[in-house]
């Protein structure tokens, strides 16, 4: 079983709309979690990070974890297509010392 | 500005030859990791460092090296590259407290074995 599972899609939205990526991750003592964007050909670029069960908000992003089910996801509100690109899951290890990365979940915003 | 910068960007290289990838942050950050990043595998860690001469493997170690010599600088060596390893590589670096873990990337090196 993989660390971390993302739906690799590819998931296409209409401009505007909601986009909603999700996550699992099998680790289950797991405290740190994050959502990274890269465009192609590009370096993995932070765009949120949680750490407590629930929704965390930022801007037009919101994170939401469910450590009970293992499950992180993230939405993004009032899609733009410059949002188009692949979205990766990352959760740390226990020890902090690992990172373990999705597959990640490509992303077009259709105008 | 803070940044983490790998050289070179690009390479290509044939079996057998010897070489390096250079990594640099400036952030004064403990920890550093190299990840390869292949088509449908995701980002795959293959070395990391919690601090200068301390060096574990990751998923991923098998024909690569490491040293970290300097708190700054975690080089990642390829002693005798095979084209398996042609791949996207990246660096990054953390303060890896379990509240605050965000790893800087930097641009990645694109290599190719010939």
């Amino acid at each position: 079983q993989k660390e971390v599972e993302q739906n690799s899609g590819p998931l296409s939205v209409p401009e505007g709309a909601i986009a909603s990526l999700n996550c699992t991750y099998s680790d289950r003592g797991s405290q740190s979690f994050f959502w990274y964007r890269q465009y192609s050909g590009k370096s993995p670029e932070l765009i949120m990070s949680i750490y407590s069960n629930g929704d965390k908000e930022d801007g037009r992003f919101t994170a939401q974890l469910n450590k009970a089910s293992q499950y992180v996801s993230l939405l993004i509100r009032d899609s733009q297509p410059s949002d188009s690109a692949t979205y990766l899951c990352a959760v740390q290890s226990t020890t902090g010392n690992q990172f373990y990365f999705g597959t990640g979940t490509s992303l077009t915003v259709i105008p | 500005e803070a940044q983490v910068t790998q050289n070179p960007r690009y390479l290509i290289t044939v079996t057998g030859k010897k070489l390096t990838v250079t990594c640099s942050q400036n952030m004064n950050h403990e920890y550093m990791s190299w990840y390869r990043q292949d088509p449908g595998l995701g980002l795959r860690q293959i070395y990391y460092s919690m601090n200068v001469e301390v060096t574990d493997k990751g998923d991923v170690p098998e024909g690569y090296k490491v040293s970290r010599k300097e708190k700054r600088n975690f080089p990642l060596i390829l002693e005798s590259p095979s084209p398996n390893q042609t791949s996207l590589y990246f660096c990054a670096s953390s303060s890896p407290r379990v509240d605050t873990g965000e790893l800087f990337f930097g641009e990645g090196s694109r290599l190719t074995v010939l």
